[in-house]
């Protein structure tokens, strides 16, 4: 856990473009990175995760990047579609159970 | 497998009133959180339990807000008395323990007048 820097906090693209959000983190203890997506009125939701131990994981449209050396990952959305407009955030897991989210990226896609 | 449930979904009190959250989480998930996220914000922790026992309550401002959650099961959050600024979304989370992924209810808006 600890501290957890997130950025943008807002991005605009049109649809069909890339969108990638980073964050870095400074827990080395640090071992697990989820990203979650919050829509209007509802509690946030896990939309992919990854361990230490791995670099990249992708499941179809949206990937993760981990870089453990420089302390920061980040999250791929390809082919964006104007539901994925809605705010997204990375959470740190590290050492002592602290669990710390994101600022969040508030993402739109225009149609 | 039925999600984490919360009660109200909506509360408006006036300052110094108290007031009560509820949560009950996925069956068998052993950590239980409690955030609040105020309008804009990301998510803040407020306390975290692992079964009944407390892991972290050290965001938790203590003079007014408690937690509990007997037998490991069901949570309750309570504020006594409310002030202006704990206007907020609350946010139960349930998980199977530490590192794994969490699982939102709804959350309660709590308004204060």
């Amino acid at each position: 856990g600890e501290n957890v820097e997130q950025h943008p906090s807002t991005l605009s693209v049109q649809e069909g473009d890339s969108a990638v959000i980073k964050c870095t983190y400074s827990d080395s203890a640090s071992n697990y990175f989820p990203w979650y997506k919050q829509e209007l009125g509802k509690g946030p939701q896990l939309i992919i995760d990854i361990r230490s131990n791995v670099g990249e994981k992708k499941d179809q449209r949206i990937a993760v990047t981990l870089n453990k050396t420089a302390k920061h990952f980040s999250l791929h959305i390809t082919e964006t579609q104007p539901e994925d407009s809605a705010v997204y955030f990375c959470v740190n897991s590290g050492g002592y159970q602290k669990v710390t989210f994101g600022i969040g990226t508030k993402l739109q896609v225009i149609p | 497998e039925a999600g984490v449930a919360q009660s109200p979904r909506y509360k408006i009190i006036e300052k110094r009133q108290s007031v009560a959250f509820w949560c009950n989480p996925i069956s068998g998930h052993a950590t239980l959180y409690w955030y609040q996220q105020i309008l804009g914000q990301g998510p803040k922790l407020l306390i975290q339990f692992q079964n009944n026992g407390v892991v972290d309550d050290s965001q938790l401002p203590k003079d007014r807000f408690s937690a509990e959650r007997l037998k490991g099961v069901d949570s309750t959050l309570k504020i006594q008395p409310a002030k202006l600024e704990d206007s907020a979304v609350y946010l139960c989370a349930s998980a199977q323990t530490y590192n794994s992924p969490l699982h939102f209810g709804n959350g309660t808006r709590l308004t204060v007048t």
